[in-house]
């Protein structure tokens, strides 16, 4: 009963570089949701995505974030030019069903830009 | 948009006793409310959930209350033991909304 899978678990990049972080969900599932949290913080969401399609990305900034989710393989967060505010841990959830319901996380990726 | 509160930030409470966290919502038409508690350097785990169909839920030492008119709702743990100490996030999501909005978390020790 594989759950939510991420890699990698931790990740470190200089600024400027670039950051892939990726997300295997549920078998089964076919929505995924990022979530950032930073240190003594909640959760933001970021953006929802089934397959091929981003549904919502009102989360995510318009610059330098981008999301997929292929037809086939993981989902993918691409941050571009990492700056030293986008260190975090970055989540991914996955459902079965549309909508906010009953989403399972992944172990997070914990990106530190130096 | 959405936003939740969540008090206390930080709660003790001896091996034993009964521990509530308290959240409140500022959208009326939000309808699903889970809980998730996360463990130092873990994932965050869906413990428990409710819809807005309903009052309370209960599965076994944890319990969850909903009160609409009021737009709070809260989540009961009792006989509390070690293991139950972890930080405890509460959410909420709207009809038609696809993102949960996370209150900002309480930090539950349970002390032996």
């Amino acid at each position: 009963n594989a759950g939510v899978m991420q890699n990698p678990r931790h990740l470190v990049r200089r600024r400027g570089q670039e950051a892939r972080l990726r997300c295997s969900p549920v078998k089964g599932h076919s929505h995924v949701y990022w979530y950032r949290q930073l240190p003594e913080e909640g959760l933001k969401f970021m953006v929802y995505l089934q397959k091929e399609n981003i549904i919502d990305e009102s989360g995510m900034p318009k610059e330098r974030f981008s999301a997929e989710f292929p037809k086939e393989g993981p989902s993918i967060l691409r941050i571009q030019q990492v700056v030293r505010g986008d260190s975090a841990a970055y989540f991914c959830a996955s459902s079965g069903d549309r909508g906010p319901y009953e989403q399972y996380f992944g172990p997070g990726t914990r990106l530190t830009v130096t | 948009g959405e936003n939740v509160e969540q008090h206390p930030s930080t709660l003790s409470v001896q091996e034993g006793d009964s521990a509530v966290i308290k959240c409140t919502y500022s959208d009326s038409a939000s309808n699903y409310f889970p809980w998730y508690k996360q463990e130092l350097g873990k994932r965050p785990q869906l413990i428990i959930d409710i819809r807005s169909n309903v009052g309370e839920k209960k599965d076994q030492r944890i319990a969850v209350t909903l009160n609409k008119t009021a737009k709070h709702f809260s989540l009961h743990i009792t006989e509390t033991q070690p293991e139950d100490s972890a930080v405890y996030f509460c959410a909420a999501a709207g009809a038609g909304s696809y993102q949960l909005t996370f209150g900002k978390g309480t930090k539950l020790s349970v002390i032996p």
